[in-house]
């Protein structure tokens, strides 16, 4: 019973540097997001998909970059380090209702990647 | 726009007293309200939601909220409180008028039980 798993759970970069934060879910939901979490600032969310191929922005969505090319991943690139992304990057799913399974309104959460850059 | 915001940044209680951890939120329409709980290096952890119906909602580990629309408040609450409940709590809402599914979250309480 996976639910919804993060890798890698730390990484160090450097600043300019690139990755890809990696998410997948066994949950079938058709919804999935990623928010950052820093400190006195709760979480905040900076992309998020509907679907396989459907993408939008959040509140946050400058330095990084999503794709969702099937129901189960949705990777999160950043494509030049800053300083300014040192953070926790949660992943988050849950239904939307669209597949017939009823939309209970909670996200399922995995348990997070601690980025720093240098 | 959805907002949320938890005043108090640390709440400390002793163990076995009450606690209260406060939460008020901003919508156009219907809030979908939630609590999450996150316990050090993990991730966030479904704990109770208000959709529709009572108002006292009645959730995991002994916790529950009560929805006040007048207050627009949906403070935590657990009559008994425990050292094992000491952890970081996010109050969290969802606009049903916008349709965006996405859970705006306040800035988070630290909860501290002392022994």
């Amino acid at each position: 019973n996976a639910g919804v798993t993060q890798t890698p759970k730390f990484q160090v970069l450097k600043t300019g540097q690139s990755m890809t934060l990696q998410c997948a879910q066994d949950m079938n939901h058709e919804y999935m997001s990623w928010y950052r979490q820093d400190p006195g600032m709760g979480l905040r969310l900076i992309h998020y998909s509907v679907g396989a191929g459907i993408t939008d922005q959040g509140e946050v969505p400058n330095g990084y970059n999503v794709s969702r090319s099937t129901t189960e991943d949705f990777p999160l690139r950043l494509l030049s380090a800053a300083p300014s992304q040192t953070s926790v990057y949660f992943c988050a799913s849950s239904y939307t209702g669209t597949s017939g399974v009823r939309d209970t309104g909670e996200l399922f959460f995995g348990e997070g990647s601690r980025l720093t850059v240098l | 726009a959805q907002s949320v915001a938890q005043p108090e940044d640390q709440v400390n209680v002793a163990e076995g007293n009450p606690l209260t951890v406060k939460c008020t939120y901003s919508v156009s329409g219907n809030p979908y309200l939630f609590w999450y709980v996150q316990y050090p290096n993990r991730g966030l952890q479904f704990l109770l939601k208000y959709i529709t119906g009572d108002n006292l909602v009645k959730g995991s580990y002994g916790f529950e909220a009560e929805f006040n629309k007048s207050q627009t408040s949906f403070h935590l609450k657990k009559p008994s409180a425990l050292v094992s409940d000491s952890a970081l709590y996010f109050c969290a809402v969802r606009d049903t008028y916008t349709g965006r599914r996405a859970l705006t979250f306040g800035s988070g309480t630290r909860l501290q039980v002392q022994p």
